[in-house]
């Protein structure tokens, strides 16, 4: 099985901020990765896929590089609304996602 | 637009069943490959099996395989999954979602249901 993880597992910043949240594979995944966003009591919200894609619908300001086993996701300058837990996830055999990281306010 | 509504969840006793359900609508259901993921409470996202658009293959978490079962009924655009021997770590929302691209493989999920809580407890 192919394991996840992120790091770092929480972020503090502010608002205006350019915030990276790495995530790396157990194994190669080429670039069969996805990005999400969740918010308490909600469901996920896919931000980018195969590593760099960006959703339809999701501000410029959210990118996403890497391939291989390690990755990004970049906001370029964080607002109110970003505040939130990213997930990434390799879909290059079945699925797995990562631990999580939580974005909060410094 | 579309719509996935979980339903089903409840409180179970360990050793239980439960089946959840989701209600699909405002896509092509015969056309994706469909998911559950679960999230325990405060915890992370954890998928739980897969199912392909026409029902022929399916795949499963190791730590629910041999007591889950996914399940489709294009009929009905529903999706199902049967949960036996439930155990306290089984507690968890669960979401169904959509695979973003039509057919084979597996693809990141562009619409998830709501959730449906699942309590297994004595």
């Amino acid at each position: 099985d192919i394991q996840m993880t992120q790091s770092p597992s929480t972020l503090s910043a502010s608002v205006g901020d350019r915030v990276t949240i790495t995530c790396r594979a157990s194994q190669s995944i080429s670039d069969w990765l996805a990005w999400y966003q969740q918010k308490p009591g909600k469901a996920p919200n896919l931000l980018i896929y195969k590593a760099s894609s960006l959703e339809s619908g999701v501000p410029s300001r959210f990118s996403g590089s890497g391939s291989g086993t390690e990755f990004t996701l970049t906001i370029s300058s964080l607002q109110p609304d970003d505040f939130a837990t990213y997930y990434c996830q390799q879909y290059n055999s079945y699925s797995t996602f990562g631990p999580g990281t939580k974005v909060d306010i410094k | 637009q579309v719509q996935l509504v979980e339903s089903g969840g409840g409180v179970v006793q360990p050793g239980g069943s439960l089946r959840l359900s989701c209600a699909a609508s405002g896509f092509t259901f015969n056309m994706y490959g469909l998911h559950w993921v679960r999230q325990a409470p405060g915890k992370g996202l954890k998928w739980v099996a897969f199912i392909r658009y026409d029902g022929s293959d399916k795949f499963y978490a190791d730590s629910v395989k041999g007591r889950f079962t996914i399940s489709r009924d294009n009929s009905k655009n529903t999706l199902y999954l049967q949960m036996n021997s439930l155990r306290a770590e089984d507690t968890a929302v669960y979401y169904c979602a959509k695979q973003k691209k039509t057919y084979t493989g597996v693809h990141p999920f562009d619409y998830w249901g709501q959730g449906s809580l699942v309590t297994v407890s004595s």
